[in-house]
């Protein structure tokens, strides 16, 4: 199983971009990338996944390394609601797809 | 547009009830997952289900049975709870086992 590794927590002001790395060396040829979030007393929701090439949705941007071996969401400008804990999973298929314990960030007005 | 419901979303068991909780999805999903989340902690997998008629057991099985009822519902079962059980359990479903998934609002389960 590929390994993550995010920082516990992350600080930004509104409306500056936020970038949320994550470390997942040993991720598989195979594996996407996916990124969820979880608003305080929600269920996660998704955010973005990618396999190599930089992706962008109308939520975030997700730049993958070139070697893979980590990647950075990109929240362009971070609002309130962007105050959440967020996952990196290098691998949900079946078993695999385990949330480790995320990044909490937190948004400052 | 409901996408995954939960049933009950709220619950207090007497320790050694049994109790199941429902999920259901109207997206066509093959795939679901019953998860759990202490307090202040990351979600674990219960238990999960790549498509209709198979299940198998994710890190954290111990003291569940799950049912995959049919393509839409995926129900889990406390046959004996425990204090430990405490925790609210999310139901997700996805298209296959590499797509997005989605996931339900929480059964907030205590087990006194």
């Amino acid at each position: 199983d590929a390994k993550t590794t995010q920082p516990n927590s992350m600080e930004s002001n509104e409306e500056e971009p936020v970038h949320l790395p994550c470390n997942h060396s040993t991720i598989s040829g195979t594996d996407y990338i996916h990124w969820y979030r979880q608003l305080p007393s929600q269920g996660p929701e998704y955010v973005i996944h990618g396999l190599t090439s930089n992706v962008n949705n109308r939520m975030a941007s997700l730049a993958i390394a070139e070697d893979r071996k980590s990647s950075t969401l990109i929240l362009h400008r971070a609002t309130l609601r962007d105050a959440a804990v967020y996952y990196c999973i290098p691998n949900i298929y079946g078993q695999n797809f385990v949330f480790g314990p995320g990044t909490r960030l937190s948004v400052l007005p | 547009n409901a996408g995954v419901t939960q049933t009950p979303k709220f619950q207090v068991l007497k320790t050694g009830q049994s109790m199941t909780l429902q999920c259901a999805q109207d997206m066509n999903h093959n795939s679901m997952y019953w998860y759990r989340q202490d307090p202040g902690m990351g979600l674990r997998l219960i238990y999960y289900s790549a498509s209709e008629g198979t299940t198998d057991k994710g890190e954290v099985p111990n003291g569940y049975n799950v049912s995959r009822l049919n393509k839409r519902e995926f129900s889990l079962r406390l046959e004996s709870a425990a204090p430990s059980q405490t925790s609210v359990y999310f139901c997700a479903s996805s298209v296959s086992t590499n797509t997005e998934a989605f996931f339900g609002q929480g059964t907030r389960l205590t087990v006194v």
